[in-house]
C-alpha cells in the first residue's frame, strides 16, 4: 500500500534560517506527489504539487524535488518567516480523477520566532 | 477567505448522544467530498467518499453504520457519528473536490473537533 514519513516535529527555527521538512513515500505505480500547510484555525491549503520524477513545486518561496531514485519529495525553504509558521503534510496520491485519494504524512509543526 | 466550511468547529457531547457535522463548499459545486479523521501525532485517516445524490464508499475498517454520511446537495455532506463513544474523540476534517475557477481542485475544511465524555 501507499504510506509517507515525514520528519517529527516540533521544528523551530529563527527568522530567516534555512528549512528542510524531510518526506519519503512508498507507493505502488507512480504517484502525484503535494505539499500541504495547515495555519492556525484553518483548513489544509495546497502549498505546492510535483507529477512526475524530477519536477519541482515551488510557491511563496518554498520548493521540493520529486525524487524517484530516494522516493523522497522534500521541502525547503531558503528564509522562513514568522508567518511560515504553520504545520505542513506531505501526501501522494496514486489515483486520478474524482476518484482519487490522498494518503499524508503525520504532519510537521513549524515554528519560527523572532 | 475560506472556501470549505465545517460546523460545528468543536463538540463536547455525553457517551450514546449522536452528534452531526456539517461541511459545506462556499463558492462552488463540490462534485465528491471526502471525509477524514485524525488522531493526535498521527496522519490524516481517509474515512470516506462521497458523491453527490449517491451512497458513501467507506474504507475498510469504517464502520459506515456508525459514521453516516449524506451527500445531500452540491455544497453539502454530513457527517453523523452515532451512539458516540469516548474512542470516537478525535479531529474530523471534511475535503471538497469540485471545478472552481475552471480547474478541478480539492479544498479542506478547518476541522472539527469532537470530545466524547
Amino acid at each position: 500500500g501507499n504510506s509517507v514519513t515525514q520528519m517529527e516535529g516540533p521544528v523551530t527555527l529563527s527568522e530567516e534560517a534555512f528549512l528542510t521538512i524531510n518526506c519519503t513515500y512508498t507507493a505502488t505505480g507512480y504517484p502525484s506527489l503535494f505539499w500541504y500547510v495547515q495555519y492556525p484555525g484553518e483548513g489544509l491549503q495546497l502549498l505546492l504539487k510535483a507529477t512526475k520524477a524530477d519536477d519541482k513545486g515551488s510557491n511563496k518561496g518554498f520548493e521540493a524535488t520529486y525524487r524517484k531514485e530516494t522516493t523522497s519529495f522534500h521541502l525547503e525553504k531558503g528564509s522562513v518567516q514568522v508567518s511560515d509558521s504553520a504545520v505542513y503534510f506531505c501526501a501522494l496520491t496514486t489515483n486520478t480523477g474524482t476518484a482519487s485519494k490522498l494518503t499524508f504524512g503525520t504532519g510537521t509543526r513549524l515554528q519560527v520566532t523572532l | 477567505g475560506a472556501v470549505v466550511s465545517q460546523h460545528p468547529s468543536w463538540v463536547i457531547c455525553k457517551s450514546g448522544t449522536s452528534v452531526k457535522i456539517e461541511c459545506r463548499s462556499l463558492d462552488f459545486q463540490a462534485t465528491t467530498m471526502f471525509w477524514y479523521r485524525q488522531f493526535p501525532k498521527q496522519s490524516l485517516m481517509l474515512m470516506a467518499t462521497s458523491n453527490e445524490g449517491s451512497k458513501a464508499t467507506y474504507e475498510q475498517g469504517v464502520e459506515k453504520d456508525k459514521f453516516l454520511i449524506n451527500h445531500a446537495s452540491l455544497t453539502l455532506s454530513t457527517l453523523t457519528v452515532t451512539s458516540a463513544h469516548p474512542e470516537d474523540s478525535s479531529f474530523y476534517i471534511c475535503s471538497a473536490r469540485g471545478d472552481r475557477g475552471g480547474q478541478e481542485t480539492q479544498y479542506f475544511g478547518p476541522g472539527t473537533r469532537l470530545l466524547v465524555l
